[in-house]
């Protein structure tokens, strides 16, 4: 799976758009790019996934650049409920391990 | 309500006494998979399966059991467990790849924080 990189920490004030990148440059043609979060010491809990197309969910928005070398994940209106650690995972969808590598993430802090 | 249950949420216990994590999901899920997390290492997989009777070793299986008798449960079992083992241990399923729009969604337990003394 190719490797991500995400800033380690970033910060936005509550009700602003909370936009987070993500290297990925290495990755292939069959890879998907998936965005999770884990708030304090919970279960990791899945945002979105995209492979090329930009995504949106109830959750967030997911844009991935043309080639594909990067992503966006953007929170519209971010809430003190949001402040977790937010992980960029690319994986091939059809890894039958199903293992997803959890990198370091970025913390992410909403301000009042 | 779909979800992934784990117990005990907490245990501290001593070295080389058996015990066992359970994991139960309500979601029809043919794969399920441990994972353990440490600081600075992040998440690193531990066992994982594909279906009922189908198990398989992660990254750090060492000193872990598992058993998939039934599709909902999946066990985690330390033996003789040792500090090394002193971990926050999360269980997730998924629907197999198969198509489908939301496929690759894993779904995580909120975590058993086990204490080796």
């Amino acid at each position: 799976d190719a490797k991500t990189t995400q800033p380690p920490s970033m910060d936005c004030a509550e009700g602003r758009a909370a936009n987070l990148p993500c290297n990925h440059s290495t990755i292939s043609g069959n890879e998907y790019v998936y965005w999770y979060r884990q708030i304090h010491s919970q279960g990791p809990q899945y945002i979105i996934h995209g492979l090329k197309n930009n995504e949106t969910n109830e959750m967030a928005s997911l844009i991935i650049t043309e080639d594909r070398k990067s992503s966006t994940l953007i929170l519209p209106h971010a809430t003190l409920r949001d402040t977790a650690v937010y992980y960029c995972i690319v994986r091939a969808r059809m890894d039958s391990s199903y293992k997803l590598i959890f990198g370091s993430g970025t913390r992410l802090l909403v301000r009042p | 309500e779909a979800q992934v249950t784990q117990n005990p949420r907490y245990l501290i216990t001593v070295t080389g006494k058996k015990l066992t994590v359970t994991c139960s999901q309500n979601m029809n899920h043919e794969y399920m998979s441990w994972y353990r997390q440490d600081p600075g290492l992040g998440l690193r997989q531990i066992y994982y399966s594909m279906n009922v009777e189908v198990t398989d070793k992660g990254d750090v299986p060492e000193g872990y059991k598992v058993s998939r008798k039934e599709k909902r449960n999946f066990p985690l079992i330390l033996e003789s467990p040792s500090p090394n083992q002193t971990s926050l241990y999360f269980c997730a399923s998924s629907i197999r790849l198969a198509g489908g729009a939301r496929t690759g969604e894993l779904f995580f337990g909120e975590g058993s924080r086990l204490t080796v003394l």
